[in-house]
């Protein structure tokens, strides 16, 4: 089943205790995309990926780093989490950039305390 | 630059009335918009797409949407409101790169 997978589904942590999400897609798509959902913010783009081994800032990088060795895989690593950064996360990805679906996870709420 | 608006936060329909979800996008060139529907607690589902094809675009579940360079627009509509149609819904555009997301509009049904 094509499908995009994330992991863990819930974590609640401390303030700056250093946490990785990670991504998988089985679809052999080159985009890749994380988003935080906040309550009447939508979903904003945290970082993305073109293709292996090429990483962008979205709009809202800041405490957030990514890593894209591999095609299928994406995690996104907080450093030192901070409570700012409770939210809900989401993984995406889609063939190529421009006109592409999306396919998203199923969600990861992180809650900092 | 980017930019999507979604011009309401929440509309209320009754079952069986159509629905009127309005999107207003700012692009410096022609930009691929979509719909995407979440579901209470749920992940995200794409309805539509528009990529510089047919203006008028159709979805799932009945649902279609207009694309209107003059006005820069792109609303979804329903004829007809089913309780199922109960969500929020996020208009989005996307570049080669980047994508854009709306703050959503929360859809409601009253039977």
């Amino acid at each position: 089943e094509a499908q995009v997978t994330q992991n863990p589904r819930y974590l609640i942590t401390v303030t700056g205790k250093k946490l990785t999400v990670t991504c998988s897609q089985n679809m052999n798509h080159e985009y890749m995309s994380w988003y935080r959902q906040d309550p009447g913010l939508g979903l904003r783009q945290i970082y993305y990926s073109m293709n292996v081994e090429v990483t962008d800032k979205g709009d809202v990088p800041e405490g957030y780093k990514v890593s894209r060795k591999e095609k299928r895989n994406f995690p996104l690593i907080l450093e030192s989490p901070s409570p700012n950064q409770t939210s809900l996360y989401f993984c995406a990805s889609s063939l190529r950039g421009g006109g592409y679906e999306q396919y998203f996870g199923p969600g990861t709420r992180l809650t900092v305390t | 630059a980017q930019s999507v608006t979604q011009l309401d936060s929440h509309v209320s329909v009754s079952e069986g009335t159509p629905v009127l979800l309005r999107c207003n996008y700012s692009s410096s060139y022609s930009p691929s918009l979509f719909w995407y529907v979440q579901h209470p607690n749920k992940g995200l589902q794409l309805l539509l797409k528009y990529t510089s094809a047919a203006t008028l675009v159709k979805g799932i579940n009945g649902f279609e949407a207009e694309f209107k360079k003059s006005e820069t627009s792109f609303h979804l509509t329903k004829p007809s409101a089913h309780m199922s149609d109960a969500a929020e819904y996020f208009c989005v555009v996307r570049s080669a790169s980047k994508i854009i997301f709306g703050s959503g509009t929360r859809l409601s049904i009253r039977p």
